[in-house]
């Protein structure tokens, strides 16, 4: 059974703090992603990795860093929380898209259980 | 502008009823389409994948428009069961890109 596994249902920080939250996948997936998702925004990507010690920017990166290692982890740092990064963090994974640039079902994103990270 | 765009909801229909949710795309170059189900609190989970021939799984079936830039769901015989938010998604260059949700109740 696939799985893709976060190591915090439930966290609550404080202003200022810096934030870990980890991913981890058993399937050998080269493609890892952060979300956050929001109330009416839905989900939207932090960092993204294609490999190790690869990343890219998502459309909302600002306040956040990523570390990936290791090909099955990868960690969303906030240097600083703040309030407004009050949110459900999503970690996904993938396999890398063939080189065509298709896709199929076999390339579903795989989601962790999420995150749900207050920030007082 | 949002890269997908859905209707938010809620759909409310019976049981039994046959619902359709629309959704549109903004790049014209969008490589594969997805339909994903997300029950309240859990994390989303791939419900099918959109063939540009339109694909059929069960009572569920998805279209794809690449002219007017939209996708399609529509679910014949709405089970309670099938109460949940649908995310369209399309995925361009190894990144996905996700709508809002569409919100459906199935009431008895």
């Amino acid at each position: 059974d696939v799985k893709v596994t976060q190591s915090s249902r439930y966290l609550v920080k404080r202003t200022g703090e810096k934030v870990f939250l980890e991913c981890v996948q058993d399937m050998d997936h080269e493609n890892m992603f952060w979300y956050r998702q929001d109330p009416g925004l839905g989900l939207r990507l932090i960092y993204f990795s294609y490999d190790v010690k690869m990343k890219e920017k998502g459309d909302i990166p600002e306040g956040y860093s990523v570390s990936r290692e290791k090909k099955e982890r990868f960690s969303l740092i906030l240097e600083s929380a703040s309030t407004n990064q009050t949110s459900m963090y999503l970690c996904a994974s993938s396999r890398r898209a063939r080189p065509s640039g298709k896709l199929s079902g076999y390339n579903e994103q795989f989601f962790g259980p999420g995150t749900r990270l207050t920030v007082l | 502008r949002k890269e997908v765009e859905q209707d938010p909801g809620p759909f409310n229909v019976p049981e039994g009823a046959t619902v359709a949710f629309n959704c549109t795309y903004s790049n014209s170059a969008s490589q594969s389409f997805f339909w994903y189900r997300q029950d309240c609190r859990k994390e989303p989970k791939l419900l099918m994948s959109v063939y540009s021939s339109g694909n059929e799984d069960g009572r569920f079936t998805a279209q794809l428009n690449r002219a007017s830039q939209y996708i399609s769901l529509l679910i014949r015989d709405s089970k309670l069961s099938d109460s949940a938010t649908y995310l369209c998604v399309s995925f361009f260059l190894n990144k996905f890109y996700f709508g809002s949700g569409t919100k459906l109740n199935v009431k008895p």
